[in-house]
């Protein structure tokens, strides 16, 4: 079935720091691959996805590209902000399965000033 | 504007009661599903409906029930015999676009429930 693996958290940085947080997916065909960011006490928000290989989706500063070798879609942001601190999930979804997303375990992303 | 209203934003049950937790979106979207977040941890589904009148199980499902009788609509009722209710509830919805998986999901801002 399909399965989506992230880094654990949390992860803490200073401001200014280099991002990366890690997601690889299970899944047979050609999913799409998504990244949400979930800020305290609220819901989901899209951050970025990217819908086949090779692609790179990006917004906000943060990219992440759709890698079929590695079975890998690792999201990066060169320099975060205290105001990037939120939980960021990976997720994928497949063509003919019902529109459902299935979400990794999330990252917690905590930036010291 | 847009989007998914979930009410109330914290809800307090007692053991053994009933609670139905509000699901509403104005994005004439077909597709509805509603998520379990326990603290520190991802996101487990429980029930999806892709049309009015139609909904299937999640991962998730027992002590829960649902209805979709309106498109804008998808309630989730925690029944009594869900034995660890205490958890934040998310509600989603997608356009329903088939063969094709790129369309992002859209999220309610969640209720949080505790039992006391």
């Amino acid at each position: 079935g399909n399965s989506v693996t992230q880094m654990e958290g949390p992860v803490t940085l200073s401001e200014e720091a280099f991002l990366t947080i890690n997601c690889t997916y299970t899944a047979t065909g050609y999913p799409s691959l998504f990244w949400y960011v979930q800020y305290p006490g609220e819901g989901l928000q899209l951050l970025l996805k990217a819908t086949k290989a090779d692609d790179k989706g990006s917004n906000k500063g943060f990219e992440a590209t759709y890698r079929k070798e590695t079975t890998s879609f690792h999201l990066e942001k060169g320099s975060v902000q205290v105001s990037d601190s939120a939980v960021y999930f990976c997720a994928l979804r497949r063509n003919n399965a019902g529109n459902m997303l299935t979400f990794g375990g999330g990252t917690r992303l905590m930036v010291k000033p | 504007d847009g989007g998914i209203t979930q009410s109330p934003k914290y809800l307090f049950r007692k053991e053994g009661q009933n609670v139905t937790l509000s699901c509403e979106q104005n994005l004439n979207h077909d597709a509805m599903y509603w998520y379990r977040q326990d603290p520190g941890q991802g996101l487990r589904l429980i029930y999806y409906s892709q049309i009015v009148n139609d909904f299937q199980k999640g991962d998730i499902a027992e002590g829960y029930s649902v209805s979709r009788e309106k498109k804008e609509s998808f309630p989730l009722t925690v029944t009594s015999a869900q034995k660890n209710p205490t958890a934040f509830y998310l509600c989603a919805s997608t356009p329903q676009v088939y063969g094709v998986s790129n369309t992002e999901a859209f999220f309610g801002q969640g209720t949080r429930l505790t039992v006391v």
